[in-house]
């Protein structure tokens, strides 16, 4: 069955460095999408992503984060400066053009030090 | 936000009798709901879905129902299985929207 594919499964940077988080989603989806669960915490939505431009954001996803699908297969958040508080597991999602059901990767563990 | 709330943090079933998880929503905008189920270190696995003009789908040993007026919805294991234990997350879309609101999960254990 197709998947969703995340790397690396665990990052460790230091606060205030760029971090760049790699998704390839399903080959035939069209929509893609960045969730993270602090520890303890909710899944929370952050971003959907379609036609090359994003189509909603949350309120987490502020001028520091950013989405891009630089070719036709792989799909990147970057995070300009990190802080504390994005130590947390990302997940990257795709879906097709019904939208739902969205399907997840396993995650990237961000660990801000 | 507590917009999709699961009660219940944790259930334990004994193997080969039924799983009943439920879940609650306040926005009466969400219209499609789902289920996923969560192993340690991997992501969110689809299970099922429903739409809000039906009160039950079923798939083979998953059913989810729900009830729009008192704005829950309930998750069927039958039989429960060992490998059925995991964290099980309520999820809710609205007309239009593509983001997933989650519930905070339960974490179902099938005792042998």
């Amino acid at each position: 069955e197709p998947e969703v594919t995340q790397t690396p499964s665990h990052q460790v940077t230091q606060m205030g460095q760029e971090v760049i988080l790699r998704c390839v989603p399903i080959s035939n989806h069209l929509y893609f999408y960045w969730y993270r669960q602090i520890l303890g915490q909710k899944v929370e939505f952050l971003v959907s992503f379609y036609n090359n431009e994003i189509s909603e954001k949350s309120e987490i996803f502020d001028d520091q984060f950013s989405v891009e699908r630089p070719d036709g297969s792989n799909f990147t958040l970057k995070i300009r400066s990190t802080k504390l508080e994005d130590s947390a597991m990302y997940f990257c999602a795709s879906s097709d053009q019904g939208f739902q059901p969205q399907h997840f990767g396993d995650g990237t563990r961000l660990s801000i030090l | 936000d507590q917009q999709v709330k699961q009660n219940s943090p944790s259930l334990s079933v004994q193997e080969g009798r039924i799983s009943i998880l439920n879940c609650d929503y306040t926005n009466s905008m969400f219209d499609y709901f789902l289920w996923y189920k969560k192993y340690p270190a991997e992501g969110p696995t689809f299970l099922i879905s429903i739409s809000s003009i039906k009160d039950k789908n079923e798939d083979g040993r998953f059913t989810v129902f729900l009830n729009k007026s008192a704005k829950h919805l309930s998750l069927h294991i039958v039989p429960s299985q060992p490998g059925d234990s995991a964290v099980y997350f309520c999820a809710a879309v609205g007309f239009g929207n593509e983001k997933l609101t989650f519930g905070t999960g339960t974490r179902l254990t099938i005792i042998p």
